[in-house]
This record gives structure tokens, sequence and C-alpha cells, in this order.
């Protein structure tokens, strides 16, 4: 079973438009740490964002922000106004302590059309 | 500013044949990790380092071997390569479990 689930393989919207990443993922640990990675066109990994299982508060950082729900298990991404620049493959991730394993979702490709 | 340096960058391999990949970091961090990245796919953990002389399997481990006599570096090796084995090979390290990890900038594979 995929311990990190994104659903929406591939994205597109129109400049300007918001759009949400969604991210559903499976532990049976209480303490975890939950991450976003940007992937651009050139193929490096850019870290995001870090949220730990003890913190549902929301965060917004400029355009982007995350809700993050233990209820559900979820942990969406949403961009507001998107820009082509934010035009790349997202991956959530989940780090669970008990062998340090870390695993990816299989990411959402989003393209930003001008 | 280095933080995760990997090389080489490309490589094509003949099948059978052995190498190491190649990964140096130089921001102190005790953690470093292997993945690999198929087409269309999330990355997947081979191994990874807790610290010198600590490794330990991952997701995917099976037709590698890593070694970490250092801090600073985290070889992986493919001994017999197959096919299976042509990927983008990620290194990454972090200060410690939960930290983000920085990733290098990937070694392409192909085994022909």
């Amino acid at each position: 079973a995929q311990k990190v689930t994104q659903a929406q393989t591939e994205i597109s919207v129109v400049e300007k438009e918001d759009v949400t990443l969604d991210c559903v993922y499976e532990t049976r640990d209480t303490t975890y740490y939950l991450f976003w990675y940007k992937q651009p066109p050139s193929g490096e990994l850019v870290f995001l964002i870090r949220r730990n299982s003890f913190d549902e508060q929301n965060e917004i950082s400029g355009r982007y922000s995350w809700n993050f729900q233990k209820s559900t298990s979820s942990f969406n991404f949403t961009i507001t106004a998107s820009q082509v620049v934010d035009s790349a493959v997202y991956f959530c991730a989940l780090s669970e302590p008990f062998g340090n394993q870390f695993y990816f979702g299989t990411g959402t490709s989003l393209t930003v059309i001008p | 500013n280095a933080g995760v340096t990997q090389t080489p960058k490309f490589r094509i391999l003949k099948i059978g044949q052995s190498m190491t990949l190649q990964c140096t970091q130089d921001m102190n961090h005790n953690y470093m990790y292997w993945y690999r990245q198929d087409p269309g796919m999330g990355l997947k953990l081979i191994y990874y380092s807790v610290g010198a002389g600590i490794t330990d399997k991952g997701e995917v481990p099976n037709g590698y071997n890593v070694s970490r006599s250092t801090t600073e570096d985290f070889p992986l090796r493919l001994e017999l390569a197959a096919p299976s084995q042509t990927s983008v090979y990620f290194c990454a390290s972090s200060y410690s479990w939960g930290q983000p990890q920085h990733f290098g900038d990937g070694t392409r594979l192909s085994i022909l």
C-alpha cells in the first residue's frame, strides 16, 4: 500500500488561477513529519515546507499555503495566483521515526499556462 | 555553497558492469540518503546512514551497496548492473531525523 498518495497526476491551470495539490498519507506512528518538495524541469529537488504531526496549524508563505488535517490524514498545498514559474512536479513526503524511513508520493505535475 | 555534490552527472553502463556513484556533503550533516527516481514516479529510498559507520536499508536496497567511512561521503555501489537499475539517482543529507533533506543534482544512469 502506498504510504503517500498524490491522486492528481497532472494539473493544468491558467496563470493567476489558484490551484490545490492533494496529499494523503498513511502511518501508524503518532510522531512523524510531512514535507513538500518541488522539482522544476531542471530536475533538482527544492524543499518547500515541513510540518510535524503535533502541529496542525496551517501555514501561509507568500503565495503558498498548506492545510494539514490529521483527522483525514491529509496535507494539501495551495498556490494562490499561480505563475508560469510554478510549473514543476510537486512531491509530498512522509518521514517516520522507525527505521528513519522516508516515503515520497508519485508527484503531481503542475503546468501553468500563460 | 557546495551543499551535496554528486558525480558523475551521467553514465552509461553495460549489463553486468559495476560502478560507484559518489556523494559528498559539506554541511556536516549526520544523515545521508540515496534515492532512485524512475520516470513518472516519486523517489524511493535505497539506503540511508545516520552517521559514519552506520548504514541501513531503505525500501529498495536489492542490487546496491553503500558504505559510510566519513561524515562527508556516502558512495553507492552497483555490483552487477541490470537494465532495471536504469534511473536517476539522488543523494541527500539532513542534520537529523525530521529535518529537511538537501538534495544533490542527481546522476542519470542508463544500463544497456
